[in-house]
């Protein structure tokens, strides 16, 4: 257990749709991040935060935003969402925002129909 | 452009047997190298890291990993491969001493043990 929590574990959900992705960190981790991981690209970056604010943007669609709020909890916010959003999101945090260990979540298995 | 190549997609060792899974990098500044494993259904679990210092670095489960800036490689090993280390695993560079940290991760390699 790496000590991030993700919810929820599963998401169905239609096309068209908007859903949130709810990511704690590790006690005392400032940075959070996101990752997706789907069969044809892997694991993709797609964004980060450190202490409330955005740090580092990867490829993140316009459709997709995230916040990190003052309890250090982060939400990954998907919005009209297509068939290729289908994929696993994880997120991982680190005690900075800078060059050190990312621990990960269990992920959030996200199904669009 | 920073990137992770694992050459082998899938991997099949007998049981005992030695392992080395291959990763090769590119990135231009001093790298944070990572190896992480994803068993199905799971997330990921670091393995071991490089930061600096001694380049032969010591992870959980046995497992070990040589840093070789000449090669820009960083192989994860084991000397014996147990049933349990079915898996898939991803080897990541981040960047060094920057605002922001973004890992880049290989393709990853399926590792199957065979009795």
């Amino acid at each position: 257990d790496s000590g991030v929590t993700q919810t929820p574990k599963h998401l169905i959900t239609a096309t068209g749709q908007r859903v949130t992705l709810r990511c704690s960190p590790r006690s005392g981790d400032l940075s959070v991040y996101w990752y997706q991981q789907s069969l044809d690209q892997g694991l993709q970056f797609l964004i980060q935060y450190y202490n409330g604010e955005e740090r580092a943007k990867g490829n993140i669609l316009e459709r997709f935003s995230a916040q990190q709020f003052p309890d250090l909890h982060s939400e990954l916010n998907l919005s009209s969402l297509e068939l290729g959003d289908s994929a696993l999101y994880f997120c991982a945090s680190s005690l900075s925002g800078s060059g050190d260990t990312q621990y990960f979540g269990p992920g959030t298995r996200l199904t669009v129909l | 452009a920073q990137s992770v190549t694992q050459p082998d997609i899938h991997i099949t060792v007998s049981e005992g047997a030695s392992l080395e899974l291959r990763c090769n990098y590119s990135y231009g500044a001093t790298p944070y190298l990572f190896w992480y494993v994803q068993s199905p259904g799971q997330g990921l679990q670091l393995l071991l890291k490089y930061f600096s210092g001694d380049t032969l670095v010591q992870g959980i489960k046995g497992f070990e990993a040589e840093f070789k800036r000449s090669q820009s490689s960083f192989n994860l090993r084991k000397p014996s491969v147990h049933w349990s280390d079915a898996a898939e695993y991803f080897c990541a560079v981040g960047a060094a001493n920057q605002a922001g940290t973004a890992l880049i991760f290989g393709k990853g390699t399926t590792l199957s043990v065979s009795s």
